[in-house]
């Protein structure tokens, strides 16, 4: 049972554009999310995260939006630069489980020059 | 930010022998420590939950008896794969959480271990 999902695997964007990364999740009690950054065969570094009490965070070039009566999310990153490829993971965690993770499927992005 | 490390990096070991793997908090103090395993192309699924002194948690499906995990100071666990098999071949990955409160950046994953079993 998937309670978090991203449908699609993989993204190509031109360097300068906006890269949209969606993210759906199915578990209500989730109240926290997080977007991960993972590059092979290395752990995830943590890019940023947003609480249900708030539909949008911004951190630079990266900014986290929340819908939650869609239970979906999006990591908007803008420009795209070519150090952004790497693989993407949302993550949802709820109160009371400390800070246990449930992780996306990943999307795949490719920053193209 | 805080380092966590791992080690080592890669293992190749024989169908039926045991295998470590270490997890590291360098600069910070561990309450929490977390063992994820990332299979090819899937997501990181979440393994076991250990606090220190203390038993591990582990998720549905996965073997306390194959997987044992030891977390004995506040900047190290360890997992160890008993009687390693070929499907337990995987990118094995830990975490740790110095959270005191609710802040839940405060988990840290280290660089992982790619575990390949003949």
């Amino acid at each position: 049972d998937q309670q978090v999902k991203q449908n699609s695997p993989s993204l190509s964007v031109q360097e300068g554009r906006i890269s949209i990364l969606n993210c759906d999740y199915t578990n209500s009690m989730f109240d926290y999310f997080l977007w991960y950054k993972k590059y092979p065969a290395e752990g995830p570094t943590f890019l940023i995260s947003i609480s249900s009490i708030k539909d949008k965070n911004e951190d630079g070039r990266f900014t986290v939006f929340l819908n939650k009566s869609a239970k979906h999310l999006s990591l908007h990153i803008v420009p795209s630069q070519p150090g952004d490829s790497a693989v993407y993971f949302c993550a949802a965690s709820y109160t009371g489980t400390a800070s246990k993770l449930t992780f996306g499927t990943g999307t795949r992005l490719q920053v193209t020059l | 930010g805080a380092v966590v490390s791992q080690h080592p990096s890669w293992v190749i070991c024989k169908s039926g022998t045991s295998v470590k793997i270490e997890c590291r908090s360098l600069d910070f103090q561990a309450t929490t420590m977390f063992w994820y395993r990332q299979f090819p192309k899937q997501s990181l699924m979440l393994m076991a939950t250990s606090n220190e002194g203390s038993k591990a948690t582990y998720e549905q499906g996965v073997e306390k008896d194959k997987f044992l995990i030891n977390h004995a100071s506040l900047t190290l666990s360890t997992l160890t794969v008993t009687s390693a098999h070929p499907e337990d071949s995987s990118f094995y990955i830990c975490s740790a959480d110095s959270r005191t409160g609710w802040d839940y950046n405060e988990q840290f994953f280290g660089p992982g271990t790619r575990l390949t079993v003949l």
